[in-house]
């Protein structure tokens, strides 16, 4: 089966830069999405990963390495909207995802 | 073009009661999902769908079952109810050409007492 880890909680201060990790064990996976969830609200998505590497959309990147299980987005120039849950999702055949258990991320003034 | 939406937005039930969650979609996507969530924890696949008149099992399916007999809606029914189906439903649906984007519905919260 798949595991996935991400820290439950991370503080950073607005304009600081946060990397949230998300580690996994499994294979046959096509690709790595990352999701923003406010309180309340439903997943939108950010960010994607079907190779190695960096992606970079505005102010988020994303990260992998399947040869270290490893994934990370990286959030720059925080601002107090950022304060949300973000999610790292493994995907399979019909774009099925698996996803890990979440990051709450709170920003400070 | 709303694209995905859920009914009921809220409901509350008694143990042993049903109920049918209704998602619709207008982006004219294939795949279809219904996830539940539960606090401080990801979103699990409960069943999804490839096409109209298929659908699959997916993490957690116990307690669910689906229909998916018009393309653009996908039901999620609860035969009787349990305090542990108590949490947020999604629904998302998904292009087949753009593996990496699943569309999200609002969610309809579920209470079972």
């Amino acid at each position: 089966g798949q595991s996935l880890e991400q820290p439950s909680e991370v503080t950073a201060v607005e304009g600081a830069i946060v990397q949230i990790n998300c580690t996994y064990q499994t294979s046959g996976f096509y690709g790595l999405s990352w999701y923003q969830q406010h309180d309340g609200g439903a997943p939108t998505f950010l960010s994607y990963n079907a190779l190695d590497g960096l992606e970079e959309t505005g102010r988020f990147s994303s990260f992998l390495s399947r040869s270290d299980s490893y994934g990370y987005l990286l959030l720059q120039e925080l601002q107090m909207k950022d304060s949300a849950s973000y999610f790292c999702a493994l995907i399979y055949n019909f774009n099925k995802f698996y996803f890990g258990s979440g990051t709450k991320l709170n920003v400070k003034p | 073009n709303a694209g995905v939406t859920q009914t009921p937005k809220f409901r509350v039930l008694k143990t042993g009661q049903s109920m049918t969650l209704l998602c619709a979609q207008d982006m004219n996507h294939e795949y279809m999902y219904w996830y539940r969530q539960d606090p401080g924890m990801g979103l699990r696949l409960i069943h999804y769908s490839v096409g109209e008149g298929t659908t699959a099992k997916g993490e957690v399916p116990d307690g669910y079952n689906v229909s998916r007999l018009k393309k653009q809606n996908f039901l999620l029914g609860l035969e009787s109810a349990a305090p542990s189906q108590t949490s947020v439903y999604f629904c998302a649906s998904s292009s087949t050409v753009q593996e990496e984007t699943q569309y999200f519905g609002p969610g309809t919260r579920l209470l079972v007492l």
